[in-house]
């Protein structure tokens, strides 16, 4: 069965810090990996996807993930936070058949000025 | 329209009763998804369907969740004798075949 796992219930920055929100994941194949963000009575907002090809993806808001098939993550990162990053982040991956999204239980990233 | 979209964005009901909650697409779009937000968990999903048709309805979690797309577009997820376990944030998704989701604001159902 494929599953997502996110190890942190929440992260702590200061602002203008790296910050990583880590995510691992199981499959069988290749996997479809994406991250989301969920700001506060909000929906899920698309952050970035990686399918094939480099394993550095860049997506929106400055935000990247590093795909390592060797170590099965997918950790989101951003060389230097921001306080509005602060937010609920989701890692999911894809079921190959269905299209349907499997998520992370979800990490609370807080920025601090 | 500009994004994915749901109606109502709240919906407060009493245990027992029928509820219905609509989502509309991205235009164009031909992939539809439902999941469901329980307080600090991630989604989980529901059904999907590839234009009219529910290709997977296996995380429906009993026969009183049903859901329908009859013209391929718009989508209402109906709940028969509500119970207060059904209490959750429903989301909504749409995509192209093989590309990202993107998700409507919700539907938080609230039943007394």
């Amino acid at each position: 069965a494929q599953s997502v796992a996110q190890p942190e219930d929440q992260v702590n920055v200061a602002e203008g810090n790296p910050l990583t929100v880590k995510c691992t994941y199981s499959v069988s194949g290749n996997p479809y990996l994406f991250w989301y963000v969920q700001y506060p009575n909000r929906g899920l907002q698309f952050l970035l996807k990686y399918i094939t090809g480099d394993n550095l993806v860049k997506g929106s808001y400055g935000f990247e993930a590093e795909f390592n098939k060797s170590q099965t993550s997918f950790h989101l990162k951003k060389p230097s936070a921001l306080v509005s990053d602060s937010a609920l982040y989701f890692c999911a991956v894809r079921d190959m058949n269905t299209g349907k999204l499997i998520f992370g239980q979800g990490t609370t990233l807080q920025v601090k000025p | 329209g500009a994004g994915v979209s749901q109606t109502p964005s709240n919906k407060v009901t009493e245990k027992g009763k029928y509820v219905e909650l609509r989502c509309d697409p991205i235009s164009g779009h031909t992939a539809l998804y439902w999941y469901r937000q329980s307080l600090g968990q991630g989604p989980e999903f529901l059904i999907y369907f590839q234009g009219t048709g529910a290709a997977d309805d296996s995380g429906l979690p009993n026969d009183r969740f049903f859901a329908v797309r009859p013209e391929g577009s718009v989508s209402t997820l109906k709940i028969q004798r509500t119970e207060r376990g059904d209490s959750a944030v429903y989301l909504c998704a749409s995509s192209d075949p093989g590309q990202a989701q993107f998700f409507g604001p919700g539907t938080r159902l609230t039943v007394l």
